[in-house]
Order: C-alpha cells, then sequence, then structure tokens
C-alpha cells in the first residue's frame, strides 16, 4: 500500500498568517492527491483534487501545490473558519490512503 | 444539488452484521464510482470499499483488513449503495461515511455504527 506521511501533526497559527501543511507519498502517485478539511462532528469536504485543482465553492486562498512525491496545502491570509483537521488522500492506487491528519488550531 | 443520505446505523452486538445503506441524488448516479469510508472515533480516515461504474462491469475492492467480511453493492435504479458488514467487532465502531468518486468529491453525513455487547 502507499503511504502517506502527513506533517505536521498539529499546527497552531495566527489570523492572516499563511498556514502549510505537507504530504510524502511513498512512491510516485502523478497528481492524484486530494485534500480535505473536516471540522468537529461533520464530514470532511473536498478542498484540492488532482494536486492543484480548487473544488468548487473553496475560497481562493486554498492552493494545492506538487514537488515530485510532496505535495503540500497552502493556506493564504488564515481565517478563523479554517480551523479544523486537514487529511490528504492517494487514490493512484488501490487502497486508497489517507494521511495521518493535521490539527489546525487558531493562536 | 448532490445528496447522500446514509442510513442504517446503529448498535450491534460482536459477531452480529449490519447492512448501512447510501441513497443518493442531485447527478447520473449510474456514471460514478461510489465508496464507504470511516472513522473510528477520535481517529483519522480510513477508506473500506469501492464499486465502479457499468463501464467497469460494476467492479469490487476491499481494504485488506475487512476484506471475506464485507460487500459492496449498488443498484443503479435506485441511485443507492449498500455495504453489508458481518462478524463485527469492536474494532468497527466508527462512523461510515458513503463518498462519491475516486477522490471522494461528495460525503455523506455519515452513519454511526456502535459495536458492543
Amino acid at each position: 500500500d502507499i503511504q502517506m506521511t502527513q506533517s505536521p501533526a498539529s499546527l497552531s497559527a495566527s489570523l492572516e498568517e499563511i498556514v502549510t501543511i505537507t504530504c510524502q507519498a511513498s512512491q510516485d502517485i502523478g497528481n492524484y492527491l486530494s485534500w480535505y478539511q473536516q471540522k468537529p462532528g461533520k464530514s470532511p469536504q473536498l478542498l484540492i483534487h488532482s494536486a492543484t485543482s480548487l473544488a468548487d465553492g473553496v475560497p481562493s486562498r486554498f492552493s494545492g501545490s506538487r514537488s515530485g512525491t510532496q505535495y503540500s496545502l497552502k493556506i493564504n491570509r488564515l481565517q478563523v473558519e479554517d480551523t479544523g483537521i486537514y487529511y490528504c488522500l492517494q487514490h493512484y492506487s488501490a487502497p486508497p490512503t489517507f494521511g495521518g491528519g493535521t490539527k489546525l488550531e487558531l493562536k | 444539488e448532490v445528496q447522500i443520505l446514509e442510513t442504517g446505523g446503529g448498535l450491534v452486538k460482536p459477531g452480529g452484521s449490519l447492512r448501512l445503506s447510501c441513497a443518493t441524488s442531485g447527478f447520473n448516479f449510474n456514471d460514478y464510482f461510489m465508496n464507504w469510508v470511516r472513522q473510528a472515533p477520535g481517529k483519522g480516515l480510513e477508506w473500506v470499499a469501492q464499486i465502479r461504474n457499468k463501464n467497469y462491469n460494476y467492479a469490487t475492492y476491499y481494504a485488506e483488513s475487512l476484506e471475506g467480511r464485507v460487500t459492496i453493492s449498488r443498484d443503479d435504479s435506485k441511485s443507492s449503495v449498500y455495504l453489508q458488514v458481518s462478524s463485527l467487532r469492536a474494532e468497527d465502531t466508527a462512523i461510515y461515511y458513503c463518498t462519491r468518486r475516486s477522490y471522494f468529491d461528495y460525503w455523506g453525513q455519515g452513519v454511526m455504527v456502535t459495536v458492543s455487547s
């Protein structure tokens, strides 16, 4: 199975700060990488698919990038509503595998 | 508007079985792969199963940790997907989500399955 190593596990940042979360794939997964945000008691919501494509309705302060087998989610100008847990997912090959999650809090 | 609604969760004794249902609307269900993903209390996300569409002969795939105990199926006429889970164990306690597409673009609200005596 492809392992997705997500970092950091937790993060505390200030309003308007730039935040970056990364996922390292254990092998090449091309652009088959998605990012999700999950708020307490809610189901995850898609933010980014195909490594860099913003999902419908997602604010433009969210962006995704790729460098080899390392993928990043960047949040420009952090807002209060951006707190939650973020997950990456690879769906290049079965089984699809998630990163361990990053809990993002406001400082 | 895409809508996904899971039902069928509840409290089940160890060794028991459960059938989860996922009703969808707002898109052409026949065109899409569908999945089940679960999340144990306070834990991360775990993919459980996928069923592909008719073009892919309704191929099914399962997480190794559950293989032999789960069956995913779909009824295109009802825009619904199902998950049958048997020989339930305490570690199967989780919220089970129904998701669309290979990259899970839409999720239902989830249904809680609790395995306890």
